[in-house]
Order: C-alpha cells, then sequence, then structure tokens
C-alpha cells in the first residue's frame, strides 16, 4: 500500500515570499502520477499542479513548482510570490496508474498554510 | 463546462436516520470517486465507480454505506441509520474516459454531513 507523509502541519510566509511545503511517499510501483491539491476555506478541493513519474522535468504552472525527487520519493511544492489567496490547506496526492489500487487518491495529511500581509 | 456538482452543500440528519449525497460528473467524465474528510484529516477514499459498475469499494465500510452510479442520472452515496461517527466532508471526484488522462481527478464542493 502507498503512504504519503507531510511532515509540517503548519507554514506561514510573508506576502510575496517564497515558501516551500515538503512531501514524501512510499510505493513499490514505477508508473504513478503526483498531485498537489488546495484546500481553502471554502473546503473547495482545488488541483494545483501534477507530476507524472515518468517524466524527469518538474511541472510548473505559473507560480506553483514541484521539486520531484524520484530516487528519493520526494515531491515538494514551492510557491513563488505568494498571495493572500495561496492561504489553505494543501495535500499532496499519490495516484498509482497500475496494480489493484488503481483509481483511488492516496492523501498526506494535510499542510496548513498562512500568507500574512 | 461546469464542474461536478453535489447536493445537498450540508446535511443534518439525527441518529438511525439515512443519508443520501449526490453527485454529477463534469460533462464528459464517466469516472466518479467519493471521499471522506473528517475533521482536521485528509481525504480518505471510498470506492470508485463508473457507470453502473462497481470498481473499487475497498474503503467503504461493509455495512450501512452504498453507492451506486446508474446509467442515467447522479451517482448516489447511501448512508442508513447514520451514527455521530460519520460527521464528516464527503466529496465526489470525476475524471474523463480517457485511459490517458483519468488519473487527474476534479473534485466537488462537497457535502458537509452532520450526525446529531
Amino acid at each position: 500500500a502507498q503512504t504519503v507523509t507531510q511532515s509540517q502541519p503548519e507554514m506561514s510566509v510573508q506576502e510575496a515570499e517564497t515558501v516551500t511545503l515538503s512531501c514524501t511517499y512510499d510505493t513499490s510501483e514505477n508508473n504513478y502520477y503526483l498531485f498537489w491539491y488546495k484546500q481553502p476555506p471554502s473546503r473547495q478541493m482545488i488541483l494545483v499542479i501534477r507530476q507524472e513519474a515518468y517524466k524527469q522535468q518538474n511541472a510548473t504552472e505559473n507560480r506553483f513548482s514541484v521539486n520531484f525527487q524520484k530516487a528519493a520519493k520526494s515531491f515538494s511544492l514551492k510557491i513563488s510570490d505568494s498571495q493572500l489567496g495561496d492561504t489553505a490547506m494543501y495535500f499532496c496526492a499519490f495516484f498509482n496508474a497500475g496494480g489493484t489500487s488503481y483509481g483511488k487518491l492516496t492523501f498526506g495529511q494535510g499542510t496548513i498554510l498562512t500568507v500574512h500581509p | 463546462n461546469a464542474g461536478v456538482m453535489q447536493n445537498p452543500r450540508h446535511l443534518v440528519r439525527r441518529r438511525g436516520q439515512e443519508a443520501r449525497l449526490r453527485c454529477s460528473p463534469m460533462k464528459g467524465h464517466s469516472h466518479v470517486y467519493w471521499y471522506r474528510q473528517l475533521p482536521e484529516e485528509g481525504l480518505k477514499f471510498m470506492v470508485y465507480l463508473q457507470k453502473e459498475n462497481i470498481i473499487d469499494e475497498s474503503g467503504m465500510p461493509k455495512e450501512r454505506f452504498s453507492a451506486e452510479f446508474p446509467k442515467e442520472g447522479p451517482s448516489i452515496l447511501r448512508i442508513q441509520q447514520v451514527v455521530r461517527g460519520d460527521s464528516a466532508a464527503y466529496f465526489c471526484a470525476s475524471s474523463p474516459s480517457d485511459s490517458g488522462r483519468t488519473n487527474t481527478q476534479y473534485f466537488g464542493p462537497g457535502t458537509r454531513l452532520t450526525v446529531l
């Protein structure tokens, strides 16, 4: 079974600064995908970024980028030029693209990010 | 293109009553997933359905919980004889039919179930 660990329960950052959220995972699979989702106070789950395990290039979406270290099973999220609207709970998630657990996302415990003005 | 729709957004039930949660996937999506989020926790997978088929229900309690995704209409998550421990946010997600893209799941706004 896969596990996803987010070791930072809470983080804070000043507006316009950069912050990095950590995520590690454990799997014996080779074909998988990793995601970061954001859950603001509205509780809506919003997809932030996605990474295919077979791609060496780190995914980037505007101010959001990842540092994917496959050998270390690490998948951190970097938010540049932080904005007040980035305040939310951030979840790292793992998707096994093959095998019997295909179809389910495994989530970490979440990191609460607060952006201060 | 409307996103994933869930209703109701908030549901209050007394112990022993039934709760029915509805989910309409995004247009063109035929894969539906249900997750439960307890307070201060991450989301936990419950069940994965395609039209008229349950693909994986390994995360769903064996008793009192059931899910369906009929040929016509929304997916339904049904909880019979609710207990206080069922109080949680229930999220539905959907993904496209194309196998190359089915790994990205898009979430609805969730249903907050409160059991009194």
